[in-house]
Order: structure tokens, then sequence, then C-alpha cells
């Protein structure tokens, strides 16, 4: 069956250092891979897409690699601040349906 | 345009009773997906128009849940006889059909449904 697996743990780091995410997939051969952030009580916020074709992605503080050997994306953001505190999700189309991971919940404390 | 809406925010039921929601998606969107999400969890997809027409619906969408989008503008998302396990956060998303398959999605603010 399909899955998409996110690091279980929340992730805690200090304000300014780099945090990784990670995606792990299963039983897709996606053309993209997207990432939002979801923010307590409210509905996720697109934030990058990354083509089978692309190794790499960068917005802003955001760089997104997708590597479909190993089956991976890994999303990063630099120099984090607090702001940046949310729930990041990695989704992936099957049929014309998203399909999300669970999700990985990060806390950048000052 | 202020982006996709979502109305109730929440909604509170007995066991047994309907419940019926709606979305308001982005005007010039005709791509509307209604999903389902439940604490710690990431959205679970549900159903997908294209403009009037329901393309596609997930196995999580039993005979007690029907979805409309009459008109291809706003969509409403029925729940009959409510369940306990119904409780959750109700998402409707929106998305243009320019480009490929890869545009994002514009995300609503939920309905909280609770079932007592």
């Amino acid at each position: 069956s399909q899955k998409i697996e996110q690091n279980s743990e929340a992730l805690n780091i200090q304000e300014g250092k780099t945090a990784t995410l990670t995606c792990n997939y299963t039983n897709y051969s996606p053309a993209y891979l997207q990432w939002y952030r979801q923010d307590p009580g409210r509905g996720p916020v697109f934030l990058l897409l990354i083509r089978e074709n692309e190794k790499e992605k960068r917005k802003e503080r955001l760089k997104v690699t997708f590597d479909t050997t190993l089956k991976q994306s890994l999303f990063h953001i630099t120099a984090s601040q607090p702001a940046d505190s949310a729930t990041y999700l990695c989704a992936l189309v099957s049929g014309y349906a998203l399909n999300f991971g669970k999700g990985t919940s990060l806390l950048v404390t000052p | 345009d202020t982006g996709v809406s979502q109305d109730p925010r929440h909604k509170i039921t007995k066991r047994g009773q309907n419940v019926t929601f709606r979305c308001d998606p982005i005007s010039e969107h005709n791509r509307l997906y209604w999903y389902r999400q439940t604490l710690g969890q990431g959205p679970e997809f549900l159903t997908y128009f294209q403009n009037e027409a329901q393309l596609e619906k997930s196995r999580l969408l039993s005979d007690r849940f029907s979805a409309e989008r009459p008109k291809g503008s706003f969509s409403t998302l029925e729940i009959q006889r409510t369940e306990q396990g119904d409780s959750a956060m109700y998402l409707c998303a929106s998305s243009t059909t320019s480009g490929s398959w890869g545009n994002e999605q514009f995300f609503g603010p939920g309905t909280r449904l609770t079932v007592l």
C-alpha cells in the first residue's frame, strides 16, 4: 500500500539553526511532491512544489530536495525563527487525490 | 477575493443528527477538494470535483457522506446519522486547472465537527 512517512518525533531547534525535515514514501511514482505548513486550528498553506526532474528547489530560507531513487524528500529551513514553529506536511498525488503525511511538528526556541 | 471560506467554523451535534457544511472556493478555481483531519494526522482526501462533476471519492466516504457542487461554484458536504467517529476537522481546498497537475491547493480554515 502507499505510504508517506515523516519524522514522527517533534523537532525542537534553537533560533538561527537549520531545521531539516524528512519525508519518505513507498509505492508512489510521483511526478512531483509538495510541502505545506499548518498552524494549529488552521488549514494547510502551500510552501513549495518540486518536480521529479528537479533535484533541489529554493524559496527564500526554504530548500527542498527530491531523490526519486531513495524515495525521499528533505525540507530545510535555514536561519530558523520562532515564527517558523508549525507542523510541516509533505504531500503526493495519487489519481486526483493529494495524500499527506502525518506531518512533523517544528518548535523553534529563542 | 479573500480565499477559500468555510461555514460554519464549528459545529457541535448529537449522535444520529445530520449536518451540512459549506465551502466557497476561490472564484476562478474549478477544482474543489474535501479532506478530513483528525488530531495528529495529516489531512485525508475525501472527494474531488472538477466544476460540477464529482470525479473521485475516497473509500473513507461512506454512504452517510454526500457532497455536491451543483453549479460548479460552492460545495456542500453532508453527513447523515453522525457518529462519534465523524468528529474531525473538515477541510475544503481549491485549485486551478491551468498548468499541470502540480498546482498548489488553497485550503479554507476548516469546519471543526464535534459529535457528542
